[in-house]
């Protein structure tokens, strides 16, 4: 257990909707990162949180975003949700960006 | 520009020893990162390489060597446990990049 949590763990939808997922990170991690992770392919890093100030992004769609709250959780924030988007969401926490800590991921099936 | 380079799969024997080779490319590198993810679950930490030279943990060994923009993860006395993907991260500022790993596959 990283100690990391995600909710929730399975999301089905249909195209079009918009859905928010959760991250509650390690106490104590200032950073939040949020990655993609679709069938056969690698991570993608989406983008990071400070303390709740947004420090890096990646390769996030206008469609995403993301924030992070004063208590430290996240939420990624998807929407217009397209067939493609249909992958595993990942967020880690880190102390510092070497060692990161994965939660177990939210599933998002967008039929 | 921006490249990572790593095999797509490799495969070994129980008891046998294996070694993971990554090259990257990155602006403002850190430091090179490995991690491991078993199918279904999520990337787990195996060691993180700021300075050139080997560093081991147990059964793993990750090398860096910065001028050469190439790394490492020599996995030993191989498990069927072991049978995952393995991902070399670059850390570049405080993000990591990941590419899409190495399966490796261990047969008894």
């Amino acid at each position: 257990d990283s100690g990391v949590t995600q909710t929730p763990k399975h999301l089905i939808t249909a195209t079009g909707q918009r859905v928010t997922l959760r991250c509650s990170p390690r106490s104590g991690d200032l950073s939040v990162y949020w990655y993609q992770q679709s069938l056969d392919q690698g991570l993608q890093f989406l983008i990071q949180y400070y303390n709740g100030e947004e420090r890096a992004k990646g390769n996030i769609l206008e469609r995403f975003s993301a924030q992070q709250f004063p208590d430290l959780h996240s939420e990624l924030n998807l929407s217009s949700l397209e067939l493609g988007d249909s992958a595993l969401y990942f967020c880690a926490s880190s102390p510092q960006g070497d060692e990161q800590y994965f939660g177990p991921g939210t599933r998002l099936t967008v039929t | 520009g921006q490249s990572l380079e790593q095999p797509s799969e490799v495969t070994a024997v129980e008891g046998a020893i294996v070694q993971i080779n990554c090259t990257y490319q990155t602006s403002g590198f850190y430091g090179l990162s490995w991690y491991q993810q078993h199918d279904g679950g999520a990337p787990t930490f195996l060691s993180y390489n700021a300075l050139d030279g080997l560093e081991e943990t147990g059964r793993f060994s990750s090398f860096l060597s910065r001028s050469d923009s190439y790394g490492y993860l020599l996995l030993q006395e191989l498990q069927m446990k072991d049978s995952a993907s393995y991902f070399c991260a670059p850390l570049q500022h405080d993000k990591l990049i990941f590419g899409t790993g190495t399966r490796l596959q261990v047969f008894p």
